[in-house]
């Protein structure tokens, strides 16, 4: 099974400042078959990105996904109120799926 | 809109039997898989099990195989999950998530919240 591991688990900053969140992989994920999803607190979780880079519907522009193999990582250009929340990221390169521990983003 | 919604969930004594379902509305149901993802408490997500859209192909997290059968009904638009030998791991809240063409999960329920204890 490949284990992700996310960093920073929290991550501090103020609205207007630029997130970095890292998702490591043991094994290296086939195909780009990376997600990532934000969960606020009391909500289901919300597809962000898919294939480490394309954008879900209706997801704005300042999230960006990057990376490949076994380092990918998620980008917020300018945090905004509502971005204040948990992240995860997902494989699906390969069966079991799988899912980190979450980096959660809060309000310095 | 695409609306996932759980319910079945409740508290239940160590070795006992639950049965989760969802119900789907705002897409057509039998094109897409659907899989169970949980969440224990604090915690983060875990996946369960998923079911393809003619409810042919399953498949299951070792640690809820053997215990766990997901289902479907396409002309009621429903997704199951029978859990049978409950322990205290399998507290959580339970999502239903369409998964795409492309196996990531584009559309999320709420979850119903499954309590194990004596």
């Amino acid at each position: 099974e490949i284990v992700l591991t996310q960093s920073p688990a929290t991550l501090s900053l103020s609205p207007g400042e630029r997130a970095t969140l890292s998702c490591g992989a043991s094994q290296s994920v086939s195909s780009r078959n990376l997600a990532w999803y934000q969960q606020r607190p009391g909500l289901a979780p919300r597809l962000l990105i898919y294939g480490a880079s394309s954008r879900a519907t209706g997801i704005p522009d300042r999230f960006s996904g990057s990376g490949s193999g076994t380092d990918f990582t998620l980008t917020i250009s300018r945090l905004e109120p509502e971005d204040f929340a948990v992240y995860y990221c997902q494989q699906y390169g390969s069966s079991p799926w799988t899912f980190g521990q979450g980096t959660k983003v809060e309000i310095k | 809109e695409v609306q996932l919604v759980e319910s079945g969930g409740g508290v239940v004594r160590p070795g006992g039997s639950l049965r989760l379902s969802c119900a789907a509305s705002g897409f057509t149901f039998d094109d897409y898989g659907v899989s169970w993802v949980r969440q224990a408490p604090g915690k983060g997500l875990e996946w369960v099990s998923d079911i393809n859209w003619n409810g042919v192909s399953t498949s299951y997290a070792d640690s809820v195989k053997g215990r766990f059968t997901i289902s479907r009904d396409n002309a009621k638009n429903s997704l199951y999950l029978q859990m049978n030998s409950l322990g205290a791991e399998d507290t959580a809240l339970y999502h239903c998530a369409r998964r795409s063409n492309g196996y990531y999960f584009d559309y999320w329920g709420q979850g119903t919240l499954v309590t194990v204890s004596s």
